[in-house]
């Protein structure tokens, strides 16, 4: 049971557009959610997060954008950049503290020049 | 700080065979985290530690799995016997309770597993 999903395995995009990755999470008791970045022959390093308080959270070109009454967030990366290909992980926890967390099966994101 | 270390890279081994994941976490980091990658499932969560002790195995895919973490500087990943659906990538996560972000895990680069 998927409680973390990433509908869209993969996402082309062309360099200077917004690049728009979705997540939606099936767990009411949710309430910090994270993204993490991944190159190939890497691992996942952590980009942003948001707490279940806010609604948006912005760094940078990254923006992470929250609904909790349809469980959904997203990821918006604006300018994209040929640096930003690679596989981009959603992932939740429950209960502040709690340090588990739960990844969602990861969106490729390619950006074309 | 080297980041979390995992050894080895990559692994090759026939069916039946045991195999032993390594990782070293950052120093200092109190929490340490056993992942699987796999495409059907993404990263799946086997098991974390909390300063040393096993505080949540319940991803542990079955009693072939077993993981130790003996000291805070190391632990392992052990599957006896091994079978070709384990192949997937293995990758070790750490985290700190000191301050900060304390949900944002490290993650080390992986195991590539392959079981013929």
């Amino acid at each position: 049971d998927q409680q973390v999903k990433q509908n869209s395995p993969s996402l082309s995009v062309q360099e200077g557009r917004i690049s728009i990755l979705n997540c939606d999470y099936t767990n009411s008791m949710f309430d910090y959610f994270l993204w993490y970045k991944k190159y190939p022959a890497e691992g996942p390093t952590f980009l942003i997060s948001i707490s279940s308080i806010k609604d948006k959270n912005e760094d940078g070109r990254f923006t992470v954008f929250l609904n909790k009454s349809a469980k959904h967030l997203s990821l918006h990366i604006v300018p994209s950049q040929p640096g930003d290909s690679a596989v981009y992980f959603c992932a939740a926890s429950a209960i502040r503290g709690n340090e588990k967390l739960t990844f969602g099966t990861g969106t490729r994101l390619t950006i074309i020049p | 700080d080297a980041g979390v270390i995992q050894s080895p890279r990559h692994e090759v081994t026939e069916m039946g065979q045991e195999v032993t994941l390594r990782c070293k976490p950052i120093s200092g980091h109190d929490y340490l985290f056993w992942y699987r990658q796999t495409m059907m499932r993404g990263l799946e969560l086997l098991i974390y530690f909390n300063n040393n002790v096993p505080i949540d195995d319940s991803g542990m895919p079955e009693d072939r799995f077993s993981a130790k973490m003996p000291n805070a500087s190391f632990s392992t990943l052990k599957i006896q016997p091994s079978e070709p659906r384990d192949s997937a990538v293995y990758f070790c996560a750490s985290s700190s309770t000191a301050g900060g972000l304390r949900e944002t895990q490290y993650f080390g680069p992986g195991t590539r597993l392959l079981v013929l």
